[in-house]
């Protein structure tokens, strides 16, 4: 079955170091991976998507297909970068895919 | 500006009453997608459409209904709301399967 494990609920940093969430997933084919976050009292928002390889906010995430990974990493975490961050898998099962998220992680940078 | 909306932003109704959580995007977006947002479960969706006359059912669906008449709009219906479906119900939608979703700003539903 298709699924995204988000193992930390909770990741605590110190502004400036550097932040890694992970995002492993089980799926048998060439998977479509997204990172989306949620400011607080805010909606989500795409992040990235690892199609497009770009650097969003000083963050990126690559595609490790042997380890089944998208881990979303920035070198220097800011304050404004706390929020709630979920990595979400493409699902193949439907004729054009809907998203299969994970738990979230919440990513709390203090100063 | 293209935009989707969810309406109301906070609801609170009674055990046992029909409720109807509304979306509208102008996005002219084909596809739409209720999910629910839980702590310890993150987001999982309840049902989806691909287009009009369209309707699918997500992860959760038992105890929700949706319809699809025009390409605007995705009503959620709880049809005897449970204390269980307490919970922020997103919205979102997109156009093909080569873009991420846009997301609405949630509706926060209590059961009581």
């Amino acid at each position: 079955a298709q699924r995204v494990t988000q193992p930390e609920k909770l990741l605590s940093v110190f502004k400036g170091a550097p932040v890694e969430l992970k995002c492993n997933y089980s799926y048998s084919g060439s998977p479509e991976l997204f990172w989306y976050v949620q400011y607080s009292r805010q909606r989500l928002q795409l992040l990235l998507r690892h199609i497009s390889r770009e650097s969003i906010k000083g963050f990126t995430a690559d595609l490790n297909k042997g380890e089944t990974s998208f881990h979303l990493k920035k070198p220097f975490a800011q304050e404004e970068d706390s929020a709630m961050y979920y990595c979400a898998l493409r699902n193949y099962g439907g004729s054009q895919g809907n998203l299969i998220f994970g738990k979230g992680t919440k990513l709390s940078v203090k100063p | 500006d293209a935009e989707i909306t969810q309406s109301p932003r906070h609801k609170i109704t009674e055990t046992g009453r029909q409720v109807t959580l509304a979306c509208h995007q102008t996005w002219n977006h084909n596809n739409m997608f209720w999910y629910r947002q839980d702590l310890g479960h993150g987001l999982r969706l309840i049902h989806y459409s691909y287009g009009v006359q369209d309707t699918n059912k997500g992860e959760v669906s038992d105890g929700y209904s949706v319809s699809r008449s025009n390409t605007e709009d995705l009503p959620l219906t709880l049809e005897s709301a449970a204390s269980s479906q307490t919970s922020v119900y997103f919205c979102a939608s997109s156009e093909w399967r080569d873009q991420g979703y846009t997301f609405g700003s949630g509706t926060r539903l209590t059961v009581v």
